[in-house]
């Protein structure tokens, strides 16, 4: 069965200062790789995914990511940090449902950002 | 474009008593998924819609929670009797489930405390 490992819980970073989220997966195969953003009350919203080629990936809001099979990770970036994304941070694989058409998502257990002014 | 739909927002019950879940999902997404979201962990998918089959639900405690999707759009989810180990945010999702999309739209879930 697949699994995601987020090993930081709490991270705190000054405004303007570069940001680093990890991620490891465990899965048989090629992985389908999210990341999403949970801010306070909110459901979660998709930062970006991978599928398949370049192995860095581009999301919304200045974050990127890239894939490491060898690692099996998945690291969350972004050079230039604002207060606006503190938040909480999951990292997902997915998984396609056989006969179904479309997939699950196995999700970590979260990173909660803080940003000092 | 109308994002997925929850309500109530909030609940707070007593343990042992009912409480249901309402989603609406984006107009002609398929797939309709729930999960629960204890706090201090990701979300754990419960159940998963197609239609208005079900797809997995391997996850459901079924002596307890139930789910349906009738004419495969708005669903329900239903909780009785309740459990303090209940109490997390329910999050509705949907999706398209194009070969080109896979991505999961989530709602703002509903906050449950089972006191």
């Amino acid at each position: 069965a697949q699994s995601v490992t987020q090993p930081d819980i709490h991270i705190t970073v000054s405004e303007g200062a570069s940001l680093e989220l990890r991620c490891n997966y465990s899965y048989g195969a090629t992985p389908y790789l999210f990341w999403y953003v949970q801010s306070p009350g909110q459901g979660l919203q998709l930062l970006l995914k991978y599928f398949s080629g370049d192995t860095l990936v581009q999301g919304i809001k200045g974050f990127e990511a890239e894939f490491k099979r060898s690692q099996s990770s998945f690291n969350l970036r972004k050079p230039s940090v604002h207060w606006s994304d503190a938040a909480e941070y999951f990292c997902a694989v997915g998984s396609i449902y056989s006969g179904a058409g479309s997939y699950q998502l196995t999700f970590g257990k979260g990173t909660k950002l803080s940003v000092i002014p | 474009e109308a994002g997925v739909a929850q309500s109530p927002r909030y609940k707070i019950i007593e343990k042992r008593q009912s409480v249901a879940f309402w989603c609406n999902p984006i107009s002609g997404h398929a797939t309709l998924y729930w999960y629960q979201q204890i706090l201090g962990q990701g979300p754990k998918l419960l159940i998963q819609f197609q239609n208005n089959g079900v797809v997995d639900d391997s996850q459901l405690p079924k002596d307890r929670f139930s789910a349906e999707r009738l004419k495969g759009v708005d669903s329900t989810l239903k909780i009785q009797p309740a459990k303090l180990e209940d109490s997390a945010v329910y999050l509705c999702a949907s999706s398209f489930d194009s070969p080109s999309s896979y991505e999961q739209y989530f709602g703002p879930g509903t906050r449950l405390t089972v006191t």
